[in-house]
């Protein structure tokens, strides 16, 4: 299973600013993908990141706002722009594996954010 | 639309009491179910992934079933630290995008 690790894990910022959140996996991955979880809700797919081309962004997401930088194939960042307490959630990574049993999606400890 | 739904919200159990949770899903071209664990604070861990009707896989006290339109997550005699919120996603598309439920709070007690 792939180890993922982010950072911050946690910060309070001020509403108009901007928050970098890293990623960083233990072994080379082709597709990396950044989550939403709102307070008291599910996970909500964000974007997907493929190293060297530009990330695929779902539907009411936007790259302006969620700008994403895959540079290899162990890392990611994604940044989120001129905040608003609405973006007040948290932020997780995940990668996907594969072994003899088949597929799985691993995910990061998770970036919680919270915009005053 | 692609849509995964999740019962009951919330479950309450006795300590080695069983039971089991819901997960109806409606994904156009179903690639796999996932099962993940989620503590507070943590992000979800992952238990099975399920590709067929009929497919069924167990992991200590935990057993994912599936059907053609729901799956199940059975926990015989749970434990106290089996307690944490249970997320079902499926998975669709030429990439791995996974579409999660609400989750189902379970609480383990004594």
């Amino acid at each position: 299973s792939a180890v993922i690790s982010q950072k911050p894990s946690r910060d309070i910022c001020q509403r108009g600013t901007s928050l970098t959140i890293q990623c960083q996996v233990d072994s080379q991955v082709t597709m990396m993908f950044w989550y939403r979880q709102q307070p008291g809700q599910s996970l909500t797919l964000i974007a997907t990141a493929n190293q060297g081309s530009e990330a695929t962004y779902e539907s009411g997401f936007v790259i302006d706002k969620f700008p994403i930088s895959r540079p290899n194939l162990t890392f990611s960042t994604l940044t989120v722009s001129n905040m608003s307490p609405e973006d007040s959630s948290i932020y997780l990574c995940s990668v996907e594996g594969h072994n003899q049993a088949g597929r799985e999606q691993f995910f990061g400890p998770g970036t919680r954010l919270t915009v005053l | 639309e692609d849509q995964v739904t999740q019962s009951p919200e919330a479950l309450r159990l006795q300590e080695g009491e069983s039971s089991s949770l819901n997960c109806s899903y409606t994904v156009s071209g179903l690639r796999g179910l996932f099962w993940y664990r989620q503590d507070p604070g943590k992000g979800p861990e992952f238990l099975f992934t399920l590709y067929s009707a009929g497919e069924e896989k167990e992991k200590e006290r935990l057993k994912a079933t599936l059907t053609k339109k729901e799956s199940f997550l059975h926990i015989t005699a749970p434990k106290p630290e089996d307690s944490a919120t249970y997320l079902c996603a499926g998975s669709s598309g030429g990439y791995n995008k996974l579409i999660f439920g609400a989750g189902t709070r379970l609480a383990v007690h004594p």
